[in-house]
């Protein structure tokens, strides 16, 4: 079973729509919760930490369910710069483990 | 600022070859790890290391490949006797010691084996 699971789309929406996706990880000694944003192949950025309260960062918002081993990350108001892969990253004592990314594509 | 900087950017080698990557951690960033991303794949761990130490090198695989971060110069990433199952791009990444979960990633290395 792969540390950390995600639908890898592609999610297709259009600009100003809102869009969802999601994960699970397996470890539940799983310390920190990240998503990251990758660009064509490029170096993965952090997009934002996962807090088990729940976090926003402007028209993106996580979520973090710790019983159920599940995080989610819902963006409003798509943009075309929002077309991305985005990896849900769990942390353990200092490794990362990576889903392989869930592909959105926003259309003007 | 300068970020991590990993060279080169792109490395042709054929079967047989030695690929060398090099990286440079972001200033102040004693801690580095190394990460592969084989196509359509996730990241995968490969090693941890410290100046003049690995810490953990679970993710590697057994033969071929080692790792070091010396006292001075960049951590290399040394691939001896390339397979093409070894064309993937390689990632570094770097962060502060007492915050090990800030890891910045540098652009990578993408390794192609002919």
């Amino acid at each position: 079973r792969k540390e950390v699971e995600q639908d890898p789309g592609p999610f297709n929406v259009p600009e100003g729509a809102t869009v969802a996706f999601n994960c699970t990880y397996s470890n539940s000694a799983s310390q920190s919760f990240f998503w990251y944003r990758q660009d064509c192949r490029k170096e993965p950025k952090l997009l934002m930490s996962v807090y088990s309260s729940g976090n926003e960062d402007g028209r993106f918002t996580a979520q973090l369910n710790r019983a159920s081993q599940y995080i989610s990350l819902l963006i409003r108001d798509s943009k075309l710069s929002d077309s991305a892969t985005y990896l849900c990253v769990v942390g353990g004592d200092y490794k990362l483990s990576f889903g392989a990314g869930t592909t959105v594509t926003v259309r003007a | 600022n300068a970020g991590v900087m990993q060279n080169p950017r792109h490395l042709v080698r054929r079967r047989g070859q030695e690929a060398r990557l090099r990286c440079s951690p972001m200033k102040g960033h004693s801690h580095v790890y190394w990460y592969r991303q084989l196509p359509e794949e996730g990241l995968k761990f490969m090693v941890y290391l410290q100046k003049e130490n690995i810490i953990d090198e679970s993710g590697m695989p057994k033969e071929r490949f080692s790792a070091e971060f010396p006292k001075e110069g960049p951590s290399i990433l040394r691939i001896q006797q390339v397979v093409r199952g070894d064309s993937a791009a390689y990632f570094c990444a770097s962060s502060p010691g007492s915050r090990v979960y800030e890891q910045y990633f540098g652009p990578g290395t993408r390794l192609t084996v002919t």
